[in-house]
């Protein structure tokens, strides 16, 4: 069975600082990996993904994320966080021949100015 | 282009009685999904939808929810009878052909459910 694990329930940054949202997973064949974001009273919305190719990928709103297969990890990055940044974010896993998606916990972010 | 819309927005039941959500996803989009959010968790999967034919519904609890695309194009999830647990909110999603292959979907705002 595939499963996704955030370890951090929040993750505090000040405004300028880098932000770094941790996720690791399990899957067994080759894994397909996405982070969604949550704002709130609003519905989840794709950020990135890694299917294949370079390790480092970068999405929506100056995110990017690395994937690493020996850690089986696939950890959110923001090098300069904004407050608006403050939200929910998912990380989600797919088994390259699967059709199901599975989600993370969720880490909630706080951006103080 | 119109995102994936859902309602109500917002019911509250009492436990034992019957809810009805529905989703009408974006235009073109053959693969529809229905995901339950507890309150602090992430989304769970209740069933994913290929046009009208059911891909995957194994963690729908289908002695009191039940899910239809009848036409391949809107959806509803209805629950009967309610029980407490089943407070959280219910997001529908939809993807593309690429998007089903690789994950992309396109969420609604979610309908939130509370059972007293």
């Amino acid at each position: 069975a595939q499963s996704v694990a955030q370890p951090e329930d929040q993750v505090n940054v000040a405004e300028g600082n880098p932000l770094t949202v941790k996720c690791t997973y399990s899957v067994s064949g080759n894994p397909y990996l996405f982070w969604y974001v949550q704002y709130p009273n609003r519905g989840l919305q794709f950020l990135l993904k890694y299917i294949t190719g370079d390790n480092l990928v970068k999405g929506s709103y100056g995110f990017e994320a690395e994937f690493n297969k020996s850690q089986t990890s696939f950890h959110l990055k923001k090098p300069s966080a904004l407050v608006s940044d403050s939200a929910l974010y998912f990380c989600a896993v797919r088994e390259a021949a699967g059709n199901k998606l599975t989600f993370g916990g969720g880490t909630r972010v706080l951006v103080k100015p | 282009e119109a995102g994936v819309a859902q309602s109500p927005r917002y019911k509250i039941i009492e436990k034992r009685q019957s809810v009805a959500f529905w989703c009408n996803p974006i235009s073109g989009h053959a693969t529809l999904y229905w995901y339950q959010q507890i309150l602090g968790q992430g989304p769970k999967l209740l069933i994913q939808f290929q046009n009208n034919g059911v891909v995957d519904d194994s963690q729908l609890p289908k002695d009191r929810f039940s899910a239809e695309r009848l036409k391949g194009v809107d959806s509803t999830l209805k629950i009967q009878p309610a029980k407490l647990e089943d407070s959280a909110v219910y997001l529908c999603a939809s993807s593309g052909t690429s998007g089903s292959r690789t994950g992309e979907l396109f969420f609604g705002e979610g309908s939130r459910l509370t059972v007293l």
